[in-house]
């Protein structure tokens, strides 16, 4: 079955550089959901798009933005990276509102490293 | 806001044998949704098993079975036989239902001996 796809999967940057993260949710999943966990942490939810509109907001800092696109292909914008911005980052997609369909399924991650 | 608790941070279990992860949960609400999350070494985020608050019965996925107390707001993971691969850290975690974002605990590192 096809899965959350997630790209790069390693991103190595330069303080103060800018990344973008991709993310090509489960084909017919609508919903899509970005999430940081920090070493040895618990994945903390930092935003969610439904249909291209921005759902749900968590501990997304100013420096990042979010956009979800008309093929429900989302990309995470991180601006000024600092040494605590890296992290695995976690996309994950579901169907909303279909009972089992609206469990959340993730992507393997990008691994950001910023030097 | 809504919390999630994993008391145990490590846990250890011999193949074949029976291991029980604890995890506590504080709401308010009435209408939500618990999950246990596997992420092996490889970092992937796994779905073991969910669970509908307004449904009584336990549910089970194979050797995954959970114990579902609404009224002491605890939702334990019980793993059957375990095996070499169920080593793993292990994520319980909580949803509303009205937000989309899932709540983490901080997890329990399960190691699987022989």
């Amino acid at each position: 079955a096809a899965g959350v796809i997630q790209s790069p999967r390693h991103l190595i940057k330069e303080k103060r550089e800018t990344a973008t993260l991709k993310c090509y949710p489960i084909p017919r999943h609508d919903t899509v959901y970005w999430y940081q966990q920090g070493p040895g942490q618990d994945p903390q939810f930092l935003i969610s798009f439904y249909e291209k509109m921005q759902s749900d907001k968590g501990s997304i800092p100013d420096r990042f933005s979010a956009q979800q696109f008309s093929d429900y292909h989302s990309e995470l914008n991180m601006s000024s990276l600092e040494l605590g911005d890296s992290a695995l980052y976690f996309c994950a997609s579901s169907i909303p509102g279909q009972g089992l369909s609206d469990t959340q399924y993730f992507g393997p991650g990008t691994r950001l490293t910023v030097l | 806001a809504q919390t999630v608790t994993q008391s145990q941070p490590e846990m250890s279990v011999q193949e074949a044998e029976t291991v029980t992860l604890s995890c506590t949960y504080d709401t308010s609400e009435s209408d939500y949704y618990l999950f246990w999350y596997k992420q092996p070494p490889s970092r992937q985020m796994i779905l073991v098993i969910r669970q509908e608050a307004y449904k009584q019965q336990n549910a089970t996925e194979n050797r995954f079975s959970v114990n579902f107390q609404k009224a002491a707001k605890s939702f334990s993971l019980k793993i059957s036989d375990s095996q070499l691969g169920d080593a793993a850290m292990y994520f319980c975690a909580y949803r509303s239902g009205t937000a989309s974002k899932l709540t983490f605990g901080t997890g329990t590192r399960l190691q699987v001996t022989l």
